[in-house]
């Protein structure tokens, strides 16, 4: 079946310590890849997006997204959080043979510790 | 530039009753899309408005409904409450929408529904 996996539901993290969020996706071609961040009482907003071409991307914020075909991943990452970092974060696909919609993984809740 | 608003921001109402959620693009953005986030189902999309006309349409029951208006405001209802409709809905505008899967969607806060 169709979906978006982000296995882990909570990450704690010291602040300055890397970050590796985790997201695998099950789709027949590679959709549209997205991460988005979402802080309490706030909506969606977008970290950085894979629509083709160089598999490491850049975002706002620091954060950098990993795509890997063959493991249909697409991790995100940053090389040292930041308290302010501490939220929910969301992988996201469009995937190619659908009109125009975001599918979401179930999130992962990012915790820094001081 | 406005981002995208959401009205209203906190909405309490009981089982039966039904509810109309508005939703404000950012200027110039013609698609909005609507979703409901719950802790059990996650983000889960509604549905998506382009010029006027509904062009993309999730796995919910007909009591929701929705519509977009000529300047692109759109508004979502929902008839019928059931407790399972609390939610935080969220609304996203991006500028062409429709297929354009490039096209980034801007999200608004949300408009935070408690069903009694």
């Amino acid at each position: 079946a169709q979906s978006v996996t982000q296995p882990d539901i909570h990450i704690t993290v010291s602040e300055g310590a890397s970050l590796e969020l985790r997201c695998n996706y099950s789709y027949g071609a590679t959709p549209y890849l997205f991460w988005y961040v979402q802080s309490p009482g706030q909506g969606l907003q977008l970290l950085l997006k894979y629509f083709s071409g160089d598999t490491l991307v850049q975002g706002i914020k620091g954060f950098e997204a990993e795509f890997k075909r063959s493991q249909s991943s697409f991790n995100l990452r940053k090389p040292s959080v930041h308290w302010s970092d501490a939220a929910e974060y969301f992988c996201a696909v469009v995937p190619m043979d659908s009109s125009y919609k975001l599918i979401f993984g179930s999130g992962t809740r990012l915790l820094v510790r001081p | 530039k406005a981002g995208v608003t959401q009205t209203p921001r906190y909405l309490i109402k009981t089982r039966g009753q039904q509810v109309t959620l508005s939703c404000s693009p950012i200027s110039g953005h013609r698609s909005v899309s609507w979703y409901q986030q719950t802790p059990g189902q996650g983000l889960q999309f509604l549905f998506e408005y382009f010029s006027e006309t509904q062009r993309n349409k999730g796995n919910f029951p007909g009591r929701f409904s929705g519509r977009q208006f000529s300047n692109s405001r759109s508004e979502m209802n929902v008839s019928t409450l059931e407790l399972g409709d609390s939610a935080l809905y969220l609304c996203a505008s991006s500028y062409l929408g429709g297929g354009s899967a490039r096209n980034e969607q801007f999200f608004g806060p949300g408009t935070r529904l408690t069903v009694l």
